[in-house]
C-alpha cells in the first residue's frame, strides 16, 4: 500500500513552454501532498505543501506564479512550472501523507525535466 | 538555512562491516527524524525513523539512535551489503508545524564486496 506515481517520468522541453507533472496517490487518500525540488548532489529542497481543495503554501524564494499547484483532489496534485527556462531543470519529486500517518511520507518516483 | 546536516558526503565500508551514517539538526523543535535511501533518477524510499521521546530504534539490520542533546543521529546498517549502496538522506519534521521534511544533502554510501 501507500504508494506514490508520477507522470511524466522525464520531460524535454522548449524553453517557454509550460509543463505539467502530476502527482498520484494510489491506494490512499493524500491530505496532504509536498513538492520536492532536487538539484545534482544537492539536498531535496521543498518548493510548496498543498493540502485538497486549498491552495498551496510555499516556500520561501519559490515563485508561486512559476510553480503552480493544483491539488484538487484527494489522490491527485499537479505542478505546472510555466514559461520554463533552463536554470528549471531539476527532478522534481512529491511525496503525500494521509489522515492519521501524518508522520509518514511516501514518494513518488520523482520526474527529470530537462529545459533546452 | 540548512537545519539538519550530513557532514560526510561520502562513506566506503567492506561488505559484513558496520556502516555508520551521521546526521545533526539545529532546530530543537524537530520531534520526528527519518532515514531515506535513494537512487539516481528515483524517489526516497522510506528506511527507518526516530521519535524524540526514544534514543533508538531497531528495524533487521538498521539501528537508529537519537542524541537529542547533541542534536545527532546516526544510522548503522551491520551487517553492511553491496545492496546498501546508494545515497542515504537523513530527514527531520516538527509536527506541530505542517510535517514537512527537512533533509540533509545525503551521505553517499559504498559497501564493496
Amino acid at each position: 500500500g501507500a504508494v506514490v506515481s508520477q507522470h511524466p517520468s522525464r520531460v524535454i522541453c522548449k524553453s517557454g513552454t509550460s509543463v505539467k507533472i502530476e502527482c498520484r496517490s494510489l491506494d490512499f487518500q493524500a491530505t496532504t501532498m509536498f513538492w520536492y525540488r532536487q538539484f545534482p548532489k544537492q539536498s531535496l529542497m521543498l518548493m510548496a505543501t498543498s493540502n485538497e481543495g486549498s491552495k498551496a503554501t510555499y516556500e520561501q524564494g519559490v515563485e508561486k506564479d512559476k510553480f503552480l499547484i493544483n491539488h484538487a483532489s484527494l489522490t491527485l496534485s499537479t505542478l505546472t512550472v510555466t514559461s520554463a527556462h533552463p536554470e528549471d531543470s531539476s527532478f522534481y519529486i512529491c511525496s503525500a501523507t494521509t489522515s492519521g500517518r501524518d508522520n509518514e511520507q511516501f514518494f513518488g518516483p520523482g520526474t527529470r525535466l530537462t529545459v533546452l | 538555512d540548512q537545519q539538519v546536516k550530513q557532514n560526510s558526503p561520502s562513506l566506503s565500508v567492506q561488505e559484513g562491516r558496520i556502516s555508520i551514517l551521521n546526521c545533526d539538526y539545529t532546530n530543537s523543535m524537530f520531534d520526528y527524524f527519518l532515514w531515506y535511501k535513494k537512487y539516481p533518477a528515483e524517489g526516497p524510499t522510506f528506511l527507518i525513523s526516530i521519535s524524540s521521546i526514544k534514543d533508538k530504534n531497531e528495524d533487521g539490520r538498521f539501528t537508529v539512535f537519537l542524541n537529542k542533546s547533541a542534536k545527532h543521529l546516526s544510522l548503522h546498517i551491520v551487517p553492511s551489503q553491496p545492496g546498501d549502496s546508494a545515497v542515504y538522506f537523513c530527514a527531520a519534521l516538527q509536527s506541530n508545524s505542517g510535517y514537512a521534511l527537512n533533509f540533509g544533502k545525503g551521505t553517499s554510501l559504498l559497501v564493496t564486496p
